[in-house]
């Protein structure tokens, strides 16, 4: 238990579907990040949330949408997907978002095959 | 252009050999570096780390080294464990100014066999 929980573990979804990715730390963590990789690529930063706050958003298409209704969870709403946008999407969570030697906990993904 | 790179996508080893993991990067301002390990249908999870302050940091079997005018660090995982294969992941951070979490750069990751 990594105390990064992350739902659905498989996502199936056709282009036109809207779906939303969901994650939950139970740290007590006030950071929280959303990351994808893709096969044969490195983990590519999406967002970041300080205390509820977007901190950084990594040039991400807008039919990426995130949001972070408290420091406990995080969502990733999804909409009008192309297939090369199937990936794992892994969630992570540290404790303050700041300093290099701030360990990120990362939950165990989610599977994205777009159609 | 990638600033992280691993350049050996995979490694077998014999259990009870070393294990040695290589991880180069370009930017001369990174002066953190991490490595994560993770397992089939987990996520990554820290191993170890060094600042650039430092050439050698150890931890029970893992030993991390960094050659700063070479850009360039290696985990040791000496002895290897059938346990320890998995895929390990270089990351690096500019980030000793007090930078975000999110100047975290990783590397594509080198999966480890560890045969018994």
């Amino acid at each position: 238990e990594t105390g990064v929980t992350q739902t659905p573990r498989h996502l199936v979804m056709g282009m036109t579907n809207k779906k939303s990715l969901k994650c939950e730390q139970h740290l007590g963590h006030n950071a929280m990040y959303w990351y994808k990789q893709s096969a044969k690529k490195p983990l590519e930063l999406m967002f970041v949330y300080n205390f509820k706050e977007q901190t950084e958003n990594n040039s991400v298409p807008s039919r990426f949408s995130p949001e972070c209704p408290n420091s406990s969870h995080l969502f990733l709403h999804l909409h009008t997907l192309q297939p090369e946008d199937s990936a794992l999407y892994l969630c992570a969570s540290s404790q303050n978002g700041r300093g290099p030697d701030e360990k990120l906990f990362f939950g165990s993904g989610t599977q994205l095959s777009v159609l | 252009d990638q600033q992280v790179k691993q350049n050996s996508p995979s490694l077998s080893v014999q259990e009870g050999r070393i294990s040695i993991l290589n991880c180069d990067y370009t930017n001369s301002m990174f002066d953190y570096f991490l490595w994560y390990k993770k397992y089939p249908a987990e996520g990554p999870t820290f191993l170890i780390s060094i600042s650039s302050i430092k050439d050698k940091n150890e931890d029970g079997r893992f030993t991390v080294f960094l050659n700063k005018s070479a850009k360039h660090l290696s985990l040791h995982i000496v002895p290897s464990q059938p346990g320890d294969s998995a895929v390990y992941f270089c990351a690096a951070s500019a980030g000793a100014g007090g930078g975000s979490q999110g100047n975290l750069i990783f590397g594509k990751g080198t999966k480890l066999s560890v045969k018994p």
